[in-house]
């Protein structure tokens, strides 16, 4: 069965500052990665998705993720947040056309 | 492109109600759509993954007669809360993918169900 774990239930980051948001998953076979953002009482919103190929994937607004097969990892970046990107942030992983999330991490930014 | 339209965005209605949700794929077909319930500050659950002209398949644990869905159009999926009770209050997501194993769920921006 597959599952994501993202550790950090909370992170607080200062405005400018880089981010890195944790997801480690576990599947089978080849996984098809994804990270959604989502705002309060809000859908998700896609931000970028890892299929094949570059294992460096450029996602919107300034987000990128690098898929590690040896670590089982699919870590979300920024170089510098904005204050706008205060949301909740899910990982998931897709199998038989099944989504599965992570538990989610709230991220804050401070002024 | 690739937007789905969830209606109401939020609704409040007397227990024993029934309430029905839309999703509709606005500028794709979408060949199967997902039905998801959030709690608060918790993780997206699957409630049933449902395609076209067939019936749902339902996940473990959610009741096929308290959440009836009907998928009877490439674009539009509906799921309704039968005699609705306060333990249904929720917020509850819709997304749809179109054709090709390789495409993401494009999501709606959810109900927030609220039951007196």
């Amino acid at each position: 069965a597959q599952s994501v774990t993202q550790p950090d239930i909370h992170i607080t980051v200062s405005e400018g500052a880089s981010l890195e948001l944790r997801c480690n998953y576990s599947y089978g076979a080849t996984p098809y990665l994804f990270w959604y953002v989502q705002s309060p009482g809000q859908g998700l919103q896609l931000l970028l998705k890892y299929f094949s190929g570059d294992t460096l994937v450029q996602g919107i607004k300034g987000f990128e993720a690098e898929f590690k097969r040896s670590q089982s990892s699919f870590n979300l970046r920024k170089p510098s947040v904005h204050w706008s990107d205060a949301a909740e942030y899910f990982c998931a992983v897709r199998g038989n056309e099944k989504l599965t999330f992570g538990t989610g991490t709230r991220l804050t930014i401070i002024p | 492109g690739a937007v789905v339209s969830q209606h109401p965005s939020w609704v409040i209605c007397k227990s024993g109600t029934s309430v029905k949700i839309e999703c509709r794929s606005l500028d794709f077909q979408a060949t199967t759509m997902f039905w998801y319930r959030q709690f608060p500050k918790q993780s997206l659950m699957l409630m049933a993954t449902s395609n076209e002209g067939s019936k749902a398949t339902y996940e473990q644990g959610v009741e096929k007669d308290k959440f009836l869905i009907n998928h009877a159009s490439l674009t539009l999926s509906t799921l309704t809360v039968t005699s609705a009770h306060p333990e249904d209050s929720s917020f509850y997501i819709c997304s749809a993918s179109d054709e090709g194993g390789n495409q993401p769920q494009h999501f709606g921006d959810g109900t927030r169900l609220s039951i007196l």
